[in-house]
């Protein structure tokens, strides 16, 4: 069984800061994959930043960069220099590469960022 | 923008009727998963399909049901609603045995009365 966990229901931060967003997961799975994702307030869900378990360096997009610490088991979402488009809720997922759980993907609960200008 | 569309957008239904929402994948992804968000909370894993076949269930009962077309493109079928079906339910593409991210449409926003 795979499991996210993000702590943060709600963060704020002010435009132009940086900011971090807490995800720890838990598989068995000895390949996985791990996701972030956007979700405006008109529902779509838009890939962020991908970051495989043997990646040896951690995934950048742009702002977008994710702290991976596989010991640790966490993937925090690190978006640099806030814009007030950045307000959304962010969500971190994950999908087992191998065997039979590399079919979905298993969501946590969400983070609401909010920045304010 | 990713090349997914859903609709319709927005419906109402009654409770106990039957629905039917739609899902055009991305040009080249051949596997489609469904997906549904209750407010406030991760989306959950329905099912998804792989050559027009179910490929993987999550913990949803026989009422949910899906078919996927020849074109890749899905329909997710609900019977006997009840209030609580009341969500966001997401399509995503993209392709099997690829380490990709999936794309999602912007979801149909259901709700049960």
């Amino acid at each position: 069984a795979q499991k996210i966990t993000q702590t943060q229901p709600g963060m704020f931060v002010q435009e132009k800061e940086a900011v971090t967003l807490d995800c720890t997961y838990d598989t068995s799975d000895q390949s996985y994959g791990l996701f972030w994702y956007k979700q405006p307030s008109s529902g779509e869900m838009i890939f962020l930043i991908y970051q495989g378990s043997y990646d040896e360096q951690n995934a950048t997009e742009g702002r977008y960069s994710l702290n991976f610490q596989k010991a640790r088991k966490s993937a925090n979402l690190v978006i640099s220099a806030s814009q007030l488009g950045d307000s959304a809720m962010y969500f971190c997922a994950m999908r087992g590469l191998s065997g039979g759980s590399n079919y979905k993907l298993t969501f946590g609960k969400g983070t609401l960022l909010t920045v304010n200008p | 923008e990713t090349g997914v569309t859903q609709s319709p957008t927005h419906l109402i239904k009654t409770r106990g009727q039957q629905v039917t929402l739609r899902c055009s994948s991305q040009s080249g992804h051949n596997t489609v998963s469904w997906y549904q968000q209750a407010l406030g909370q991760g989306p959950q894993f329905i099912f998804q399909y792989y050559r027009e076949e179910e490929n993987g269930r999550g913990n949803f009962p026989p009422r949910f049901s899906g078919l996927q077309f020849p074109n890749y493109s899905s329909e997710l079928n609900v019977n006997a609603l009840e209030l609580d079906d009341s969500a966001l339910y997401l399509c995503a593409s993209s392709l099997r045995d690829m380490n990709t991210e999936a794309f999602f449409g912007q979801g149909t926003r259901l709700t049960v009365v």
